[in-house]
């Protein structure tokens, strides 16, 4: 089936750096959706990507929907302590639902 | 708008016992909600879908007799544990979207049920 793997798995920095972390697909995708999960919570969406190529953004975020259409990438721009949480990255799944990538589990130090 | 909320938040119970989790959508009505499990330190996976006054349609190796699902109206789903077991302990998590594929999916804050 399909599989979304994420990288890398964990991230430690200081605060004020920039954060990549990517997510690769075994399909093609026509949509890709990046989510925030903080602790004991439920994911909150984050980027909707809809074509090869979009690049889109969010205050200190930003995502890309890659060429390929078989990956994708998030970038945080000057990382604050509140942005620590897991990252994930989904996309359709088939008919009307969604599966969800391994996630990045992300960790930002003062 | 678009809140999800979740019932209980936390719940612990013994083994065999059953136990029910709600799904509600605060300020709109979903056509569509979801249950997702999450282990600890893994990914959400897909558990189930239902429609409003349809059968649930579960993904392949989720019992559909023990994760008993109802989803009697637009704002409201609910997940029945039965027959508890400690390997049920897990985070579930609902989503509800209120338009066909493609509208956005809003999730609940996720309710953690641990069986002791």
């Amino acid at each position: 089936g399909q599989q979304l793997n994420q990288s890398p798995q964990s991230m430690f920095i200081q605060e004020g750096e920039d954060v990549s972390m990517n997510c690769t697909s075994s399909s093609i995708f026509n949509t890709w959706l990046w989510y925030k999960q903080d602790p004991g919570e439920g994911p909150v969406l984050l980027i909707a990507l809809y074509k090869a190529g979009e690049l889109t953004s969010n205050g200190r975020l930003t995502a890309q929907f890659g060429i390929t259409r078989k990956d994708s990438f998030l970038n945080i721009s000057a990382s604050i302590p509140s942005d620590v949480g897991i990252y994930f990255c989904a996309g359709p799944g088939g008919t009307d639902k969604l599966i969800f990538g391994t996630g990045t589990r992300l960790q930002v130090f003062p | 708008g678009a809140v999800v909320s979740q019932h209980p938040s936390r719940v612990i119970c013994k083994s065999g016992t059953s136990v029910k989790i709600e799904c509600r959508s605060l300020d709109f009505q979903a056509t569509t909600m979801f249950w997702y499990r999450q282990f600890p330190k893994q990914s959400l996976m897909l558990m189930a879908t239902s429609n409003e006054g349809s059968k649930a349609t579960y993904e392949q190796g989720v019992e559909k007799d023990k994760f008993l699902i109802n989803h009697a109206s637009l704002t409201l789903s609910t997940l029945t544990v039965t027959s508890a077991h400690p390997e049920d302990s897990s985070f579930y998590i609902c989503s509800a979207r209120q338009g066909a594929w493609g509208s956005e999916q809003y999730f609940g804050p996720g309710t953690r049920l641990t069986v002791t």
